[in-house]
């Protein structure tokens, strides 16, 4: 079956502006997760969905980075004003059961964003 | 969060097990041990988790001690395409869903 797609794969912008990527979870999954990895660096988590709301939001990096999910699917991560260090591959998962913890994350490949 | 400890590589010869180990002395009663992998440009791979009997699937096997301390990730044959990083993640309890991924074990299969 189709896993967690991402897109755009590759988004190169200027500083200052603005980008949006996107996140189609797996169909009927209802925990959605946005993380990022700087080149040669670990997975940073961002944010957590259940639905279509946000319990833990605790790794957004500063106020110019916001996420949404509408409709229990689909979600957009926003970075706004766009700096040198956002620079990263920005990973998007999914899982299956409100038992987040028992259930594993599928892993799309990622959005890889070069701020010039 | 609970902190696991790994090795930072390992290397292991083609068609040869490989035994991978994790430390989790901090480990509370409703964690789970979870493995995930990532080969070369690509996002992170779920390969095995367990609470506290060891577990089989298609990919691996997970060997968790006795007192839950640590545990094993076991390749029963290595190849190429197994060499990733492997990441040793403890999960549990709600509230707590989220991964949070150390710097695992970069894995290198030796042809």
């Amino acid at each position: 079956g189709a896993g967690v797609s991402q897109s755009p794969s590759n988004k190169v912008t200027e500083k200052g502006k603005d980008v949006e990527l996107r996140c189609d979870p797996i169909s009927g999954h209802t925990a959605l997760y946005w993380y990022r990895q700087s080149l040669g660096q670990g997975l940073e988590f961002l944010i957590y969905f259940q639905g279509n709301s946000a319990p833990d939001k605790s790794g957004l990096p500063s106020d110019r980075f916001s996420a949404e999910r509408t409709g229990g699917s689909v979600s957009t991560l926003t970075i706004q004003r766009t700096q040198q260090e956002d620079s990263a591959v920005y990973l998007c998962a999914s899982s299956s059961s409100r038992d987040a913890y028992n259930s594993p994350l599928h892993f799309g490949n990622g959005t890889r964003l070069t701020v010039t | 969060d609970a902190k696991t400890t790994q090795p930072n590589s390992m290397e292991s010869n083609e068609e040869e097990p490989v035994h991978l180990p994790c430390n989790h002395s901090t480990i509370s009663g409703t964690d789970y041990i979870h493995w995930y992998r990532q080969l070369p440009s690509q996002g992170p791979e779920y390969v095995i988790h367990g609470l506290t009997s060891n577990v089989n699937n298609r990919m691996a096997s997970l060997a968790i001690a006795e007192d839950r301390k640590s545990s094993t990730l076991i390749l029963h044959r290595a190849t190429l395409r197994d060499a990733a990083v492997y990441y040793c993640i403890l999960r549990g309890g709600f509230g707590n869903e989220k991964l949070t991924f150390g710097t695992g074990t970069r894995l290198t299969i030796i042809p």
